[in-house]
């Protein structure tokens, strides 16, 4: 069965560095999503991305986040100046889009995102 | 404020029990998913619902637009089901909404 895959599995860095988390989703998939989950605490949407853009982002996705589709088959999440706060697992999905007979999001197994 | 609320926040229930989860949204939405997080953390995709009732095997999950409210039941439950149960809505503008989500515990 396919599946999305995320590296690495767990980042560890220093305040104020940047990060480059990696998704590949599914290949035929046609819609993006990045969440994050704080421990202890619920899901949070970041951002979704659609042909080749963002199509929608959340008040958390402030200037420090961008995405990425460099190659047509990863999806990266940067985070420019990480903070204390920023750590979390960051989870990435892919859809194939509405209409088809697999109508749920495909979720990646996460990174562990620890900043020091 | 909590745009999806849902209820019960925990739950244990015995081998082969019917279990009902439930999720209260305040927003227009154009979908609503279920979500399973198993206890190391992965999430999987159960429904994505616009209208009426969706099953899967044991799973059945069913929406009412005009009240806001949607179902998740678990029929025949059994120890592999126990996981954290979330609902989330995706808004008409295309932002997602989880709920806190519900544990469940079923015991042999």
């Amino acid at each position: 069965e396919p599946e999305v895959t995320q590296t690495p599995s767990h980042q560890v860095t220093q305040m104020g560095q940047e990060v480059i988390l990696r998704c590949v989703p599914i290949s035929n998939h046609l819609y993006f999503y990045w969440y994050r989950q704080i421990l202890g605490q619920k899901v949070e949407f970041l951002v979704s991305f659609y042909n080749n853009e963002i199509s929608e982002k959340s008040e958390i996705f402030d200037d420090q986040f961008s995405v990425e589709r460099p190659d047509g088959s990863n999806f990266t999440l940067k985070i420019r100046s990480t903070k204390l706060e920023d750590s979390a697992m960051y989870f990435c999905a892919s859809f194939k889009g509405a209409g088809f007979e697999t109508d749920t999001q495909y979720f990646g197994p996460g990174t562990r995102l620890t900043v020091l | 404020k909590n745009e999806v609320e849902q209820s019960p926040q925990n739950l244990t229930a015995q081998e082969g029990e019917f279990i009902t989860i439930n999720c209260s949204y305040s927003v227009g939405i154009s979908a609503l998913h279920w979500l399973q997080q198993h206890p190391g953390g992965g999430i999987v995709s159960l429904f994505m619902l616009s209208s009426g009732k969706k099953k899967h095997g044991r799973l059945i999950a069913t929406i009412n637009i005009q009240e806001k409210h949607s179902s998740l039941h678990i029929t025949a439950s059994h120890p592999r089901d126990s996981a954290v149960y979330i609902c989330a809505v995706e808004n008409t503008g295309n932002q997602f909404y989880f709920g806190t989500g519900t544990s469940l515990t079923v015991i042999p």
